[in-house]
Order: structure tokens, then sequence, then C-alpha cells
């Protein structure tokens, strides 16, 4: 069975840092394209990033380029999106999904950014 | 970029209603679009994926078709569990995606 598992998200005041993870299962992690997905609170979807499997190659959305890394590590079936100088309009669920023959998503981890 | 334009935002139906969600992308997208049914504190659900086969699991009332930049989403008997919110997301692109808006499936 497939499973995504997001962790890391909390509280964080503006300006700062979080990093999010998901860990993945049931499935050849590394010939995956993974992507992060958020959406804030009473609002649509929104892309955020995604990762090629195996050469790394990443995507980002405007509103996050720069700020936000996507990187993973296939020897632990883990993806990660390392958020700086986060911003209100940061907060967010942060789901991670991935793409193969169909689409795959895990269950969120809530962002918070406020003071 | 591609943008896709989802209607409508809201729709009343009742229970046995068939509903049509449509779903327009501004250049052609091929077949590489899927469908998602969200409830409040869920993460999205995947319905339909490469415009029009169902996703394992999901009740035959639910289908999709279209295929360049029109598509839709059908559900052909309404039933008390498909109210929800309901996206649909384009993957032409593979690795950067775009979301129709939402329609919001209420009750009548």
């Amino acid at each position: 069975e497939v499973q995504l598992l997001e962790s890391g998200g909390g509280l964080v005041q503006p300006g700062g840092s979080l990093r999010l993870s998901c860990v993945a299962s049931g499935f050849t992690f590394s010939t995956y394209a993974m992507s992060w997905v958020r959406q804030a609170p009473g609002k649509g979807l929104e892309w955020v990033s995604a990762i090629s499997g195996s050469r790394g190659n990443t995507y980002y959305a405007d509103s996050v380029k720069g700020r936000f890394t996507i990187s993973r590590d296939n020897s632990k079936n883990t993806l990660f999106l390392q958020m700086n100088s986060l911003r209100a309009e940061d907060t967010a669920i942060y789901y991670c999904a991935g793409l193969g023959a169909t689409i795959f998503w895990g269950q969120g981890t809530l962002v918070t950014v406020s003071s | 970029d591609i943008q896709m334009t989802q209607s409508p935002s809201t729709l009343s139906a009742s229970v046995g209603d068939r509903v049509t969600i449509t779903c327009r992308a501004s250049q052609s997208i091929s077949s590489w679009l899927a469908w998602y049914q969200q409830k409040p504190g869920k993460a999205p659900k995947l319905l339909i994926y490469k415009a029009s086969t169902l996703e394992s699991g999901v009740p035959s009332r639910f289908s999709g078709s279209g295929s360049g930049t029109e598509f839709t989403l059908t559900i052909s008997s309404l039933q008390p569990d498909d109210f929800a919110t309901y996206y649909c997301q384009q993957y032409n692109t593979y690795f950067t995606w775009t979301f129709g808006q939402g329609t919001k499936v209420e009750i009548k």
C-alpha cells in the first residue's frame, strides 16, 4: 500500500525557518517525481514545488522561489521542504504528493506563521 | 503558465441529481487532468486521472470526460456522501501543476 507521511509542521514566527519531511512507503520512491502542495485556511490548492526522481531537478512556484528548497534522500525514501524567510501568507497545510501512473497524497502537516 | 478555470464555484443540488462540473485549461493539456474530492479537514481524494480513468475504489457514479482544453466531471446520481468540494488539476507540464479554484457542492 502506498503511503506518504508528512511531519515537521508547527508554529513559527515571521522570518523564521521550518523543515518539512515526507516519508514514503509502498512504492519505488527513487523513480517517482514528488511535489509539495499547500492549502491556506479556507482556500484552494496551490502547487509549491517539485523534484524529479533520480536526477533531482527542482521546480518552484514564483511565490516561494528563493525562500524554499525541495530535496530528497532516496536512500531513506524521504522528501524534504526547507522553508526560510517564512511569511504569514505561507500559513497552510502542506501536502506531499507523488506522480506515477496515478497521483497519491499524504495527509498533510500544518504550518502556522504568526508572531 | 497554464491557468485552470473551474465552474461553477458553488452548486446546489439534491440527492439523486445529475451533477456536472467543468474545467477549462488556458492551453491544451491533452488528457493530463485529474479530479479530486475534498471534505473539511481531509486531504484531497483522487477520483479521476488522465481525464477519464476512474481511480481504484471510486464509485462508478463518478465519470470524467474531455481532452485538450475542456473537461467535465459528472456525478450521475448525487449521494449524501458526495457533498464536498471538487478540484481539477492539470499535470501536462508534469512537474508544475495547476489547480482549478474549486467547486463546492451543497445540499439544495
